[in-house]
């Protein structure tokens, strides 16, 4: 079954410290997203990314984040400046279609900012 | 609006017992509603979704069943096992791609 990709699975980083999350979505897949998850608590949307741009994003997606699809298979998120409240789950996502069909996530990056 | 409301918090049933897990909506724009189940250091994967021109689905022992003018929809699980002691998360989208978590349900079998 095909499957999203996300390495590393941990990583510890320290404030301040740029930090880049990678991402292998499923191959046919257009549409792609990076969600978060603080520890406890629920799922949040971060960005949502379709043809080669930022379709969507929330307001945790601040000018500290960005994202790319540097070689039309992976697909990054960077942290420039890591602060605390930055550690988290970090869960990378992609759909075939638009909105309705299933997201599959990946298994996660645990960033802890010490 | 785009918020979706999810309650228990937590959630303990005996095994072979019904698991009933609610969410409630406010955004009318929403039109499909997935919930997703979650193991500890996983992600979350999808479990059953349904779309409001139904009022129940079924999919072995998981059951979504949604009332359109309540705004609300729930997951129940039959003859549940311990092997279902997960974090389970009701989601809704609709127009924008994204997805709207509710906060969770740590449910717990015991057998």
């Amino acid at each position: 079954e095909p499957e999203v990709t996300q390495t590393p699975s941990h990583q510890v980083t320290q404030m301040g410290q740029e930090v880049i999350l990678r991402c292998v979505p499923i191959s046919n897949h257009l549409y792609f997203y990076w969600y978060r998850q603080i520890l406890g608590q629920k799922v949040e949307f971060l960005v949502s990314f379709y043809n080669n741009e930022i379709s969507e994003k929330s307001e945790i997606f601040d000018d500290q984040f960005s994202v790319e699809r540097p070689d039309g298979s992976n697909f990054t998120l960077k942290i420039r400046s890591t602060k605390l409240e930055d550690s988290a789950m970090y869960f990378c996502a992609s759909e075939g279609d638009r909105g309705g069909t299933e997201a599959f996530f990946g298994q996660g990056t645990r960033l802890t900012v010490v | 609006q785009q918020q979706v409301k999810q309650s228990p918090q937590s959630l303990i049933v005996q095994k072979g017992g019904i698991s009933i897990i609610n969410c409630a909506y406010e955004n009318t724009a929403f039109d499909y509603f997935p919930w997703y189940q979650q193991f500890p250091g996983k992600g979350p994967a999808l479990l059953i979704a349904i779309r409001p021109d139904v009022s129940e689905k079924k999919e072995g022992r998981f059951t979504i069943s949604f009332n359109k003018s309540a705004k609300q929809f729930s997951l129940h699980i039959m003859d549940s096992q311990p092997g279902d002691s997960a974090t389970y998360f009701c989601a809704a989208t609709g127009g924008a791609q994204k997805l709207v978590f509710g906060q969770g349900t740590r449910l717990t079998i015991n057998p």
